[in-house]
């Protein structure tokens, strides 16, 4: 069973402009979730989708955006992009509820 | 609302030390607890789970019991290895939402 998917490994971007995000879920997982990783602020939660509603989200400004597809592969994006942006941006699918959630590689973003 | 707190790191031990990683929670009701691992350059994998009290989570000489009492999660190994060098994080799930520590780095000598 192949694992969560997130594209790209890698990104580096300019201040202001704007990046989209990828994940493709563990099969017949309907739930995604998405978490940014800083050294200084650790793993913060950004928000959660099922079934293409956001359930949940995270203490983050507008410019943080997400959505579902039916096939529940997500997307993440951020405009208007500041350094303080730099982070590692992992997608965790789960199969909803209190089940555990399993992670991707996650996204690498540099923003310079 | 719902939080996470770890012991700090870094902990250093040498192969075949025991390792204990504390834990402790506050959260309304009694959410699932988990244990990730992460190695560097990855993301996160799932290294043991609890989904009620007194549930013990075990995988790969690792364990934890969840204990409403203390409300503490602590990770335990009876003897380590080099390959279990990483960072650890304890984790819950409330709303949809995994909350977690800081994480612990722990490295392990040869």
């Amino acid at each position: 069973k192949a694992g969560v998917t997130q594209t790209p490994r890698y990104l580096i971007k300019t201040r202001g402009q704007q990046v989209t995000l990828s994940c493709s879920p563990i099969s017949g997982h309907r739930s995604v979730s998405w978490y940014q990783q800083t050294p200084g602020q650790g793993l913060q939660f950004l928000f959660e989708y099922f079934s293409e509603t956001q359930r949940n989200k995270g203490n983050f400004p507008g410019r943080f955006s997400g959505r579902q597809f039916s096939n529940s592969r997500s997307e993440m994006n951020v405009s208007t992009l500041e350094l303080g942006d730099s982070a590692l941006y992992l997608c965790a699918s789960s199969g909803g509820g209190r089940t555990e959630a399993f992670f991707g590689q996650g996204t690498r973003l540099t923003v310079v | 609302g719902n939080s996470v707190t770890q012991m700090e790191g870094p902990v250093t031990l040498s192969e075949e030390a025991f390792l204990t990683i504390n834990c402790t929670y506050t959260a309304t009701g009694y959410p699932s607890l988990f244990w990730y691992v992460q190695y560097p350059g990855e993301g996160l994998q799932l290294l043991l789970k609890a989904t009620k009290a007194d549930d013990k989570g075990s995988n790969k000489g690792f364990e934890a019991t969840y204990r409403k009492e203390t409300t503490s999660f602590h990770l335990e190994k009876g003897s380590v290895q080099v390959s279990d060098s990483a960072v650890y994080f304890c984790a819950l799930i409330d709303d949809y939402k995994l909350s977690f520590g800081a994480g612990t780095t722990v490295t392990v000598r040869a």
